[in-house]
C-alpha cells in the first residue's frame, strides 16, 4: 500500500455519461497530481491541485474537470464520455508541488467506455 | 516541452544478466525519475536524481546532467524484475507543471 488511495479501481461505463474518479492522498502530502494513461498516448500530466487550488493544467480536455477539498482528497470527473476516455488514471501525491519532493502514485482508476 | 526518449523499447533477458535501459531528454530538469510498472497497472516510485547515482538492493540509476542522459541497471536480473520501467522528468521551467513521461521499456527477464 502507497499510502495513496484511489477508487474505485475499475469502471465500465457508456458513453455519454459522467463519471467521478477519487483519490485520497499520502497522509502529509499537500498536492496531488492527475495523470491519464492510454495505449496509443502513454502516460500524460492531466491537472495539479496544491493545498486546495488549481496549480497547473496539462493535457486535460474540456469535458474534464477536477478539485481538491478541504480533507485534501480529489476528484477527476469525465462526462461526456466517448470510447477514446478509455485508459488508466492515476493519481499521484507529493508533499509539496512536486518539483524535486518525489511522488507517491496510487494504483489507478481503470475506466472502460463502451 | 520536454522530450523523453527510451531504449530498447522491449528487452528480453535470461536470469542473471545485466541490464540496462536508457533515457535521454531534451531541456533542462530539476529531477529525473524511474518508475517500474508491473502487469495490472500499479506506478511504483524506484529513484529520483538530480544528480550523480544512486544504489538500492539490485537497481542502480545514474544521471549525466551535461549529456541529459540516465541509465537503469539491474544486476543479477530476476524473473520478479518483468516489468515495464519508465524514465520521467520534472522540468525546471517555471510552475509546477507535472512530470513528462518516456514511453516506457518492456522488460521481460526468463528463467
Amino acid at each position: 500500500d502507497s499510502g495513496v488511495t484511489q477508487t474505485p479501481k475499475h469502471l465500465i461505463t457508456a458513453t455519454g455519461q459522467r463519471v467521478t474518479l477519487r483519490c485520497s492522498p499520502r497522509s502529509g502530502d499537500l498536492s496531488v497530481y492527475w495523470y491519464q494513461q492510454s495505449l496509443d498516448q502513454g502516460l500524460q500530466f492531466l491537472i495539479q491541485y496544491y493545498n486546495g487550488e488549481e496549480r497547473a493544467k496539462g493535457n486535460i480536455l474540456e469535458r474534464f474537470s477536477a478539485q481538491q477539498f478541504p480533507d485534501l482528497h480529489s476528484e477527476l470527473n469525465l462526462s461526456s464520455l466517448e470510447l477514446g476516455d478509455s485508459a488508466l488514471y492515476f493519481c499521484a501525491s507529493s508533499v509539496a508541488q512536486g518539483r524535486s519532493y518525489g511522488y507517491t502514485f496510487g494504483s489507478g482508476t481503470r475506466l472502460t467506455v463502451v | 516541452k520536454n522530450e523523453v526518449e527510451q531504449s530498447p523499447q522491449n528487452l528480453t533477458a535470461q536470469e542473471g544478466e545485466f541490464i540496462t535501459i536508457n533515457c535521454s531528454y531534451s531541456v533542462g530538469i530539476s529531477a529525473l525519475h524511474w518508475l517500474q510498472q508491473h502487469p495490472g497497472g500499479g506506478i511504483v516510485s524506484l529513484f529520483m536524481l538530480s544528480s550523480g547515482k544512486k544504489k538500492h538492493g539490485r537497481l542502480i540509476a545514474t544521471i549525466n546532467i551535461q549529456e541529459k542522459h540516465s541509465s537503469l541497471h539491474i544486476t543479477a536480473s530476476h524473473p520478479r524484475d518483468s516489468a515495464v520501467y519508465i524514465c520521467a522528468v520534472d522540468s525546471d521551467e517555471g510552475g509546477a507543471d507535472g512530470l513528462t513521461f518516456g514511453k516506457g521499456t518492456h522488460l521481460i527477464i526468463q528463467p
